[in-house]
């Protein structure tokens, strides 16, 4: 699993649109990139994967530049609703090693 | 269509108990993933299987932990005996695929509290 670094929070406001920037400089070629939506008191929830430069889908878009060091997760005009933790996971978890989703983007939007 | 189910969602024990956990999967789906999730760790991988078989449990902590997938529509986690370090949430997720880049699919959770 490729190491990745994200911002620990952000603020933002209701119909604004929040972007979140996952750096992971050592991916590797067959990586894909994959983003999770954590509420309070539930699970991970399944928000977007893309292996190269744009994926859309009715939540949200993912943008991979072609050097795929990083990668930025587009949330359109967020609401109240949108309010949790983001985590950008990177690649496969190799035999023997532990994989733990890093400590996430905690986005609160406010009225 | 249900999601994951989990059961117990709370569970309170002392130490030294038995504990065990229930997870069913997803429909149709052919991966089961058991995560631990605490404040200082964060969500760890604990063990996943691929067509009830376990492919990787390294993420295991110690031989208290145990998991078995005895057919594809039913997991158990159990931790015998039980400790006040493995209070935590426990998540269970499926997927459709076998292999990584898995898009999984995370039950509610079930609250370990061990006194």
């Amino acid at each position: 699993l490729a190491k990745t670094t994200q911002p620990i929070s952000m603020d933002s406001y209701e119909g604004q649109e929040v972007n979140i920037t996952c750096s992971h400089n050592n991916i590797a070629t067959n990586d894909y990139i994959t983003w999770y939506q954590q509420f309070p008191s539930q699970g991970p929830r399944f928000i977007i994967q893309g292996y190269k430069t744009k994926v859309t889908n009715e939540v949200a878009s993912l943008f991979i530049p072609a050097d795929r060091k990083s990668s930025t997760l587009s949330l359109p005009r967020v609401s109240l609703s949108d309010t949790a933790v983001y985590y950008c996971l990177v690649g496969a978890k190799a035999a023997g090693n532990k994989l733990t989703f890093g400590g996430g983007t905690r986005v609160l939007v406010k009225p | 269509d249900a999601g994951v189910i989990q059961s117990p969602r709370h569970e309170v024990t002392e130490m030294g108990q038995e504990v065990t956990l229930r997870c069913k999967p997803i429909s149709g789906h052919n991966s089961l993933f058991w995560y631990r999730q605490t404040m200082m760790r964060g969500l760890e991988l604990l063990i996943y299987f691929n067509n009830n078989v376990p492919i990787d449990d390294s993420g295991m902590p110690e031989d208290r932990f145990s998991a078995k997938m005895p057919n594809a529509s039913f997991s158990t986690l159990k931790i015998q005996p039980s400790e006040p370090r493995d209070s935590a949430v426990y998540f269970c997720a499926s997927s459709l695929t076998r292999t990584w880049p898995y898009e999984q699919y995370f039950g509610p959770g079930t609250r370990l509290t061990v006194t």
